[in-house]
């Protein structure tokens, strides 16, 4: 099956700590993206990459880090300079192909400070 | 002004009423825009893309867009209990390059 794989589904972190959210996709899409869900905020990017090696920051990139060393992966990783990391986080891929462009989520790592 | 506005709710309706979901934005070089249904802890899915203006019909779902408004709705026919969920719009200016979400409007429907 097509799709977009995250993981864990939940994640623990102490203060301090780095953690690394997985993100997988097997649909031969271009572009992938982070998005950080809070209660009440919607979805707000927090990094995106439009081809393997290159990214660009979002809106709220401050405290986290991504990598694209492969087509299909785009791991994140919240560092402990993050303040307020507990949040649910989306992956999404899309191709860059116009007009065939819609975007697909996983289904979000929940990640809680503890 | 945020690019992209949506009415939070919560939406509260019958089952089998007609549903009305609205979301305006202010930046003209949005071209392509998406409505995304999100179940509690769950990613969102995608229910309906459309590239620049019109409609698209799916079945009790139908997607408007009016670039000379700046306005997109998502309309639900017939609705039923399992549309209880949060529906998110979402748009973008060109391919590739990172979608803009509205807040979300939460749907209850009740049986």
């Amino acid at each position: 099956d097509g799709g977009i794989t995250q993981s864990p589904k939940y994640l623990f972190r102490k203060e301090g700590q780095n953690v690394t959210l997985s993100c997988e996709q097997n649909l031969n899409h271009d572009a992938m993206y982070w998005y950080r869900q809070d209660p009440g905020q919607g979805l707000r990017l927090i990094y995106y990459s439009q081809i393997v090696n290159d990214f660009q920051k979002g809106d709220i990139a401050e405290g986290y880090s991504v990598s694209r060393e492969k087509k299909e992966s785009f791991p994140l990783t919240v560092t402990s300079a993050q303040k307020n990391p507990t949040a649910f986080y989306l992956c999404a891929s899309s191709t860059g192909d116009s007009p065939n462009t819609e975007a697909f989520f996983g289904q979000g790592t929940r990640l809680t400070v503890v | 002004q945020k690019e992209v506005e949506q009415d939070p709710g919560p939406l509260s309706v019958p089952e089998g009423a007609i549903v009305s979901l609205n979301c305006t934005y202010s930046n003209s070089a949005f071209q392509y825009f998406m409505w995304y249904r999100q179940y509690s802890r769950k990613g969102p899915e995608l229910l309906m893309y459309t590239y620049s203006s019109g409609n698209k019909e799916d079945g009790r779902f139908t997607a408007q867009v009016d670039k000379s408004s700046k306005y997109i709705s998502l309309f639900i026919r017939d609705s039923q209990p399992s549309d209880s969920a949060t529906y998110l719009c979402a748009m973008r200016k060109q391919a590739g390059t990172a979608l803009i979400f509205g807040k979300g409007t939460t749907l209850s429907v009740s049986s």
